[in-house]
Order: structure tokens, then C-alpha cells, then sequence
């Protein structure tokens, strides 16, 4: 089973409402990135959580980190057309399977609509 | 800023052709990485690198060779293609490892015919 699961996997949303895709760990969480792929074009980095209760925000995009329920949620306000693209997690999870590396989730490909 | 350069960007190989991809960045990070990116199944580490002359496997290492004889330089190389090999691949680096900001390339979209 995947270790890292987002959800949507998918979501079109209307230009100005507000939306939030889910990342859930099975494992315990020892911080939590969050990336954005443009099609065809490789990740930028929006924003690191390290730790539990931690809320960050940039320009309309803010993330948090619940370290109990082993979750991060990221919700944008007021949508634009330049939020569209896949939206990654990344997760720094007990070293194993995962290396020294991230464990990504396979992302949430997100629409938006005029 | 140049950040992490990877080249080329579009490969198409015949199976059983071996290439390497390339790998650069102007951080001085200590800390380099390579992912695969498939559909359906995210991005899996194939190999890092911790500092010069140190590398070790990540989840999907088989196939795959890499070296680290320089800090800014981190090639991955494919030994004989394989249609599996059919990816997007990405290098990213960090100052010291996976608890700090990744920085990632642009990737090379590699198919093997």
C-alpha cells in the first residue's frame, strides 16, 4: 500500500473558490514538503513543515501539519488560473523503504475553470 | 542563478544502449539525489549522494549507476536500457539532506524504444 496518499487525486475547481488537497501518512511524520509541478517542468518548492500544529502560508496558499492524525492540508483561497498544475507531498518518513530520500505522494492534479 | 541544471532534456534510446544523464549544481550542496517519475506511482529515489566520493541506493537502485567524484556534479547512468527505464527523470540537491529544502532540476524525459 502507498505510504504517502493524497488526496483528491484530481479536482477541477472554479476560478475564485477556495480548495484543499489532503497528504496522509501511514507512517509517523518527521516533516513535510510541498511542491508544484507545472506540466512538463520539474517541482518548485511552496513550503516545509517540520513540525506538528505547524502552519505556513504563502501569498494564497497555506499548509499545515497535524502530526497526530499524521496529515498535512493544503488550502487555497481565492483560486487563480496560475494555481493550476499537480501538487506533490513530500515526506521525510522513518528511514527504510524511503533511503535518505522523500517519499512522495502521486499527486493532485488541480484544474481551474474560468 | 543557474541552481540545479540537468541535460538533456528529451533522450530516446534502443534498448540495450547505455547513456548518462547529467546532473549539475552551483550550490555547493552537499547532499544529491536522483528520482524517476511514472504515472500513477509518484517519484521513487533511484540513488543519492551525501557529499563527494559517497553514494548509496534508494528505493528503485537496479539499472542505475551513479558516481560522485565532484560536489557540483551527480551523472546517473543507464547501462543498458531498458523499456522500464521509460521515465521522467530529476536530480535534486540540498545543502545537507532530505530535511532541507530540495532543490530540483528540470528533468529529462527518457524513452527507451
Amino acid at each position: 500500500s502507498q505510504e504517502l496518499e493524497q488526496s483528491p487525486q484530481s479536482l477541477i475547481v472554479q476560478e475564485g473558490k477556495n480548495l484543499t488537497i489532503n497528504c496522509t501518512s501511514s507512517k509517523t511524520l518527521y516533516g513535510l514538503y510541498w511542491y508544484k509541478q507545472k506540466y512538463g517542468e520539474g517541482l518548485i518548492f511552496l513550503m516545509m513543515l517540520q513540525k506538528g500544529g505547524e502552519e505556513k502560508s504563502h501569498e494564497k496558499i497555506t499548509a499545515k501539519l497535524d502530526e497526530k492524525k499524521q496529515q498535512s492540508s493544503l488550502h487555497i483561497t481565492a483560486s487563480q488560473p496560475s494555481h493550476a498544475g499537480i501538487y506533490l507531498c513530500g515526506a521525510i518518513l522513518p528511514s527504510g523503504g524511503g533511503a535518505d530520500g522523500l517519499t512522495f505522494g502521486k499527486g493532485t492534479h488541480l484544474i481551474i475553470q474560468p | 542563478n543557474a541552481g540545479v541544471t540537468q541535460t538533456p532534456k528529451f533522450q530516446v534510446l534502443k534498448t540495450g544502449q547505455s547513456m548518462t544523464l547529467q546532473c549539475a549544481q552551483d550550490m555547493n550542496h552537499e547532499y544529491m539525489s536522483w528520482y524517476r517519475q511514472d504515472p500513477g506511482m509518484g517519484l521513487r529515489l533511484i540513488h543519492y549522494s551525501v557529499g563527494a566520493g559517497i553514494t548509496d541506493q534508494g528505493e528503485v537502485p537496479n539499472g542505475y549507476n551513479v558516481s560522485r567524484s565532484t560536489t557540483e556534479d551527480f551523472p546517473l547512468r543507464l547501462l543498458s536500457a531498458a523499456p522500464s527505464q521509460t521515465s521522467v527523470y530529476f536530480c535534486a540537491s540540498s545543502y545537507r539532506g532530505r530535511r532541507e529544502k530540495l532543490f530540483f532540476g528540470s528533468g529529462t524525459q527518457l524513452s527507451v524504444l
